[in-house]
């Protein structure tokens, strides 16, 4: 499964969106991007994945770069509830597939 | 979404005794269930995975004789950490994968994670 790298750490205003991005440039063509997040001491959350089109759900929209190189995961009015470690991951949408997590991003929305 | 749960989700236990930890799928059936550890400020880090009827896959580094995994049906798997000692404290969390995804039309395999447990080994 390709690497992902995000920046360790995030800051957003309650109430403005919050842009998270990750990178993963070696990303095969066959490997979906998915979003999770953790909140303290709680197991990961499913957010969002995609393949290369934009995605968009009631959490979250996904924006996919045309070279799949890079993604932008969008919480579009960020609140306290949404401060977690949030973590990009790329893998495969088969049997062989499994979630190998980096070290995410922590996003602080602060008051 | 899908849910797992885990069971216990707090265990304190004495060094040298051996903790169970249960994985279930509650609404759906998963061939495939992963465990993870993680340590404090630390992400989650792959042991193994779990497939139902079959042995299990170890990550490298994983010893296999020490974190037992059964997977005996298809809601339920279970990991065993023997001789339990202090260094083994951690968060264990478990993941299943949902068969055909939640979206319906293609297979999204997308993974879903119990609360985890929390193990402390004194």
């Amino acid at each position: 499964d390709a690497k992902t790298t995000q920046p360790p750490s995030m800051d957003c205003a309650e109430g403005r969106a919050a842009n998270l991005p990750c990178n993963h440039s070696t990303i095969s063509g066959n490997e979906y991007v998915y979003w999770y997040r953790q909140i303290h001491s709680q197991g990961p959350q499913y957010i969002i994945h995609g393949l290369k089109n934009n995605e968009t759900n009631e959490m979250a929209s996904l924006i996919i770069t045309e070279d799949r190189k890079s993604s932008t995961l969008i919480l579009p009015h960020a609140t306290l509830r949404d401060t977690a470690v949030y973590y990009c991951i790329v893998r495969v949408n088969t049997n062989a597939g499994k979630s190998t997590f980096g070290d995410g991003t922590t996003l602080t929305v602060k008051p | 979404g899908a849910v797992v749960s885990q069971h216990p989700s707090r265990v304190i236990c004495k060094s040298g005794t051996s903790v169970k930890i249960e994985c279930r799928s509650l609404d759906f059936q998963a061939t495939t269930m992963f465990w993870y550890r993680q340590f404090p400020k630390q992400s989650l880090m792959l042991m193994a995975t779990s497939n139902e009827g079959s042995k299990a896959t170890y990550e490298q580094g994983v010893e296999k004789d020490k974190f037992l995994i059964n997977h005996a049906s298809l809601t339920l798997s279970t990991l065993t950490v023997t001789s339990a000692h202090p260094e083994d404290s951690s968060f264990y969390i478990c993941s299943a994968r949902h068969p055909v995804g939640l979206a319906g039309g293609s297979s999204y395999n997308e993974q879903f994670f119990g609360p985890g447990t929390r193990l402390t080994v004194l």
